[in-house]
């Protein structure tokens, strides 16, 4: 089975821009929970998708943004992008949604805000 | 909100040398799981703990989940350099999202 792709690995950003990152789940997978990953913050939940419906948000502000259709691929968006936004973005994915499900990471997107 | 913290942030072994991370969280956990993430690559689930007191073993790798649910350790005997990476816990208690420690980072000098 091929695992979780995201793309794209890496990306660029100046503040003020936004940004929409991909991530296709494991076949079969049909959950989907985003995180941020910075040096100083560690591993942040942004929220996770299971059938579309978004069932858990993280404690991020509104400019974080996603979706999930209905191959179940994900997508997230950043919009008005902030230099404390650079960071790795890594996409989960579980084959039910729930505590009990292990999760297997993509390679994530990194991005870089200027 | 629920915390999540792990000791030590840092541990440099000899290779050979045991390696113990703590995991402790500020509320009750319904499960915690314990991922690998080597250096430049992304988080590999190892284990998931589910039952109070328990504990799993994997090779030399030990897990085991305090009886209160509120804290785990992961034990590795004779350290290999391919043990080299950061070790994260993540817990959720009940009905919220993952929050994962902040890891511990293990250098195996061999």
């Amino acid at each position: 089975k091929a695992g979780v792709t995201q793309t794209p690995r890496y990306l660029i950003k100046t503040r003020g821009q936004q940004v929409t990152l991909s991530c296709s789940p494991i076949s079969g997978h049909r959950s989907v929970s985003w995180y941020q990953q910075t040096p100083g913050q560690g591993l942040q939940f942004l929220f996770e998708y299971f059938s579309e419906t978004q069932r858990n948000k993280g404690n991020f502000p509104g400019r974080f943004s996603g979706r999930q259709f209905s191959n179940s691929r994900s997508e997230m968006n950043v919009s008005t992008l902030e230099l404390g936004d650079s960071a790795l973005y890594l996409c989960a994915s579980s084959f039910l949604a729930g505590a009990y499900n292990e999760q297997f990471f993509g390679p994530g997107t990194r991005l870089t805000v200027l | 909100g629920q915390q999540v913290m792990q000791i030590p942030q840092y541990q440099h072994v000899q290779e050979g040398e045991d390696f113990t991370t703590y995991c402790n969280s500020s509320t009750t956990l319904s499960n915690i799981q314990w991922y690998k993430q080597r250096p430049g690559g992304h988080p590999v689930f190892l284990i998931q703990l589910v039952k109070s007191g328990e504990v799993k073993k994997q090779k030399r790798l030990t897990f085991q989940f305090g009886e209160a649910k509120k804290n785990s350790s992961l034990h590795i005997t004779a350290t290999q350099t391919t043990d080299v990476g950061t070790y994260f816990c993540a817990g959720r208690d009940y009905g919220q999202n993952f929050v994962f420690g902040p890891g511990t980072r293990l250098s195996v000098l061999p």
